[in-house]
């Protein structure tokens, strides 16, 4: 069945760094955009980033620039989001997610909602 | 900065209507997306295109659109639907964003 699994979440300083991991399958990875979503603890869903299927296009949240980088391994199925200089407010689950693929006669184009969600990791920067 | 402007709490009775808006300038022309979250669990996508209901999602849940506001139409609410509701779209420059979420109470 189609499923994405994340990993890599714990506990870290500010300042520091923490790479996250996503594990798809399933599916055909490589045919989809992806992308990373996060919930801070009692608090609504934010965006954070995606990547294209061939990982040319990346978007990333205005909160998260400069500090985080989202990859992907095609041949691992596996997606990655690197966080450096970590501070307080990332504090959060972090999940990882599909984007829709729209297909209409052979051609197909992402869409903005994400239809699979993985369970979430969670990370804590702490002192 | 654009928003996604959705009331904080809906509370209805079992089998009645519960309806959830969702209001954003972009919403004319950006499709919008529901999403059902229980305590502890990861959201599940309950209406994409506005109105389309992924495999699997019972009939009860339906989607609109007018004008600059979208909305999630749960018909004869069960215990089950209880959860929070997070609509989302996307900004004039493509970048995808989420509303601040609905708790929905069923009494």
């Amino acid at each position: 069945q189609v499923q994405l699994v994340e990993s890599g979440g714990g506990l870290v300083k500010p300042g520091g760094s923490l790479r996250l991991s996503c594990a798809a399958s399933g599916f055909t990875f490589s045919d989809y955009y992806m992308s990373w979503i996060r919930q801070a603890p009692g608090k609504g869903l934010e965006w954070v980033s995606y990547i294209s299927s061939s990982g040319s296009t990346i978007y990333y949240a205005d909160s998260v620039k400069g500090r985080f980088t989202i990859s992907r391994d095609n041949a691992k199925n596996s997606l990655y989001l690197q966080m450096n200089s970590l501070r307080a407010e990332d504090t959060a689950v972090y999940y990882c997610a599909r984007v829709i693929l729209y297909c209409t006669n052979g051609v197909c184009s992402p869409g903005y909602g994400m239809d699979v969600w993985g369970q979430g990791t969670t990370v804590t920067v702490s002192s | 900065s654009y928003e996604l402007t959705q009331p904080p709490s809906v509370s209805v009775s079992p089998g009645q209507t519960a309806r959830i808006t969702c209001s954003g300038d972009a919403l004319p022309k950006q499709y919008a997306y529901w999403y059902q979250q229980k305590p502890g669990q990861a959201p599940v996508l309950v209406i994409y295109k506005d109105s389309e209901r992924p495999s699997g999602i019972p009939e009860r849940f339906s989607g609109s659109s007018s004008g600059t506001t979208v909305t999630l139409t749960i018909s004869g609410v069960q215990a089950e639907d209880e959860a929070d509701y997070y609509c989302q779209s996307a900004d004039s420059s493509g970048t995808p964003l989420f509303g601040g979420g609905t708790k929905l109470t069923v009494l």
